[in-house]
């Protein structure tokens, strides 16, 4: 069974507007941890945000935010007034830590495109 | 800037070269990966090495031979590769493999077999 739905694989947003990227995952274990990562089509992969399972709070990093919803088991990215520099593949990333080395579950992604 | 250094940034090889892809990190990590990406997919696991030790190999063909000479360093050698085998690859380290600390990638390399 896919750990990581992204189900948007290209959203549009005009500049400055918020944008929230979607993505669900799967898990049985009680402690994981949930990623999201830019990639630009330069190809490098950049860490963006991190929310730990236990997390009461949703984390946030400057214009990006992570809506957690644990019963739902969706964590949705959020981009508050989106720049041109935003255009990106979005990835969202789940490690499961229960059982200790598990590798990092990449989602199909979410291509972002920002329109002036 | 990265904080993970790939070297080179684009390869093209034939099928019968030996090339060696490098990755670099300054963090004090000690656990480094190495992933593959082909285009408009999500990166996939091929290795992890984990305070030096190969700790996971994703069931790799061997024409792919990963070596991590000391803790900041990690190579992917690369012998006889097919052309299926073009993509990105990608490095990353974290802090362990425990915990959730997390993946810094580096810039990638292209590769191009010919």
């Amino acid at each position: 069974a896919q750990k990581i739905t992204q189900t948007q694989p290209g959203m549009f947003v005009q500049e400055k507007e918020a944008v929230t990227l979607d993505c669900t995952y799967d898990t049985s274990d009680q402690s994981y941890g949930l990623f999201w990562y830019k990639q630009p089509s330069s190809g490098e992969m950049i860490f963006l945000i991190y929310q730990g399972s236990y997390d009461e709070q949703n984390a946030t990093e400057g214009r990006y935010s992570l809506n957690f919803q644990k019963a739902r088991k969706s964590a949705n990215l959020v981009i508050s007034a989106s720049q041109l520099g935003d255009s990106a593949m979005y990835f969202c990333a789940m490690r499961e830590a229960d059982s200790g080395n598990t590798p990092l579950v990449f989602g199909k992604g979410t291509r972002l495109s920002v329109i002036a | 800037d990265t904080e993970v250094t790939q070297t080179p940034k684009h390869l093209v090889m034939g099928m019968t070269n030996k090339k060696s892809l490098k990755c670099e990190q300054h963090m004090g990590h000690r656990a480094m990966y190495w992933y593959k990406q082909k285009a408009k997919k999500p990166p996939e696991l091929m290795f992890v090495y984990s305070y030096e030790k190969l700790s996971i190999n994703e069931s790799v063909p061997s024409r792919f031979s990963p070596e991590c000479p000391n803790s900041s360093l990690l190579n992917l050698h690369l012998h006889a590769l097919q052309p299926e085998d073009s993509a990105l690859y990608l490095c990353a380290s974290s802090q362990d493999t425990w915990g959730q600390q997390p993946q810094h990638f580096g810039d990638g390399t292209r590769l191009s077999i010919l």
